[in-house]
């Protein structure tokens, strides 16, 4: 089956408690992204990935890391994590040819920093 | 950049009943829209998108329309069910893996 896992689902930390959240996709997609979902402001991308060892900043990047060493695989990378950084988080990857393609998003991943 | 407004953020219906969600883009280069449904507890999937060379898309209850002079395209779902009970984001793009979503909406609807 074709999907977007990610893990955890839920995590609760402390505030500076270094983390990261796996993403993993079966599709051989190209492109990978990682947003974050706030209430009344919808979903602003964090970081994207256009291939392997290729990542660029998103509309949000601050606080956040990510890496591609594998095709497959965008972790993200939380190194100091604050109380500004509980949101809920999705994955999702598309294949970059002819553009315009569907994104297919993880079921997220629900972070809450104390 | 881009920006898309959405509106309403939230929107209560009886079964049966038809509901447009409508959002509003800022630049006039984008060329693609699509709109994502997201059920409770899972990520967003895409339901209907469409291309700034058509006026009009339908997929059965389901249809988008986009008036690319005054930037703006609506979703419609008529006949509606309690499935269709979600959060629904609209998104555009320009010839680029990047979407910019709107803020989301709410739709309930009540047997």
């Amino acid at each position: 089956e074709a999907q977007v896992t990610q893990n955890p689902r839920y995590l609760i930390t402390v505030t500076g408690k270094k983390l990261t959240v796996t993403c993993s996709q079966n599709m051989n997609h190209e492109y990978m992204s990682w947003y974050r979902q706030d209430p009344g402001l919808g979903l602003r991308q964090i970081y994207y990935s256009m291939n392997v060892e290729v990542t660029d900043k998103g509309d949000v990047p601050e606080g956040y890391k990510v890496s591609r060493k594998e095709k497959r695989n965008f972790p993200l990378i939380l190194e100091s994590p604050s109380p500004n950084q509980t949101s809920l988080y999705f994955c999702a990857s598309k294949i970059t040819e002819g553009m315009n393609t569907e994104a297919f998003f993880g079921q997220g991943t629900r972070l809450t920093v104390v | 950049g881009e920006n898309v407004e959405q509106h309403p953020s939230t929107l209560s219906v009886q079964e049966g009943d038809s509901a447009v969600i409508k959002c509003t883009y800022s630049d006039s280069a984008s060329n693609y829209f699509p709109w994502y449904k997201q059920e409770l507890g899972k990520g967003p999937q895409l339901i209907i998108d469409i291309r700034s060379n058509v006026g009009e898309k339908k997929d059965q209850r389901i249809a988008v329309t986009l008036n690319k002079t005054a930037k703006h395209f609506s979703l419609h779902i008529t006949e509606t069910q309690p499935e269709d009970s979600a959060v629904y984001f609209c998104a555009a793009s320009y010839n680029t893996d990047k979407l910019i979503f709107g803020t989301g909406t709410r739709l309930q609807v009540f047997p």
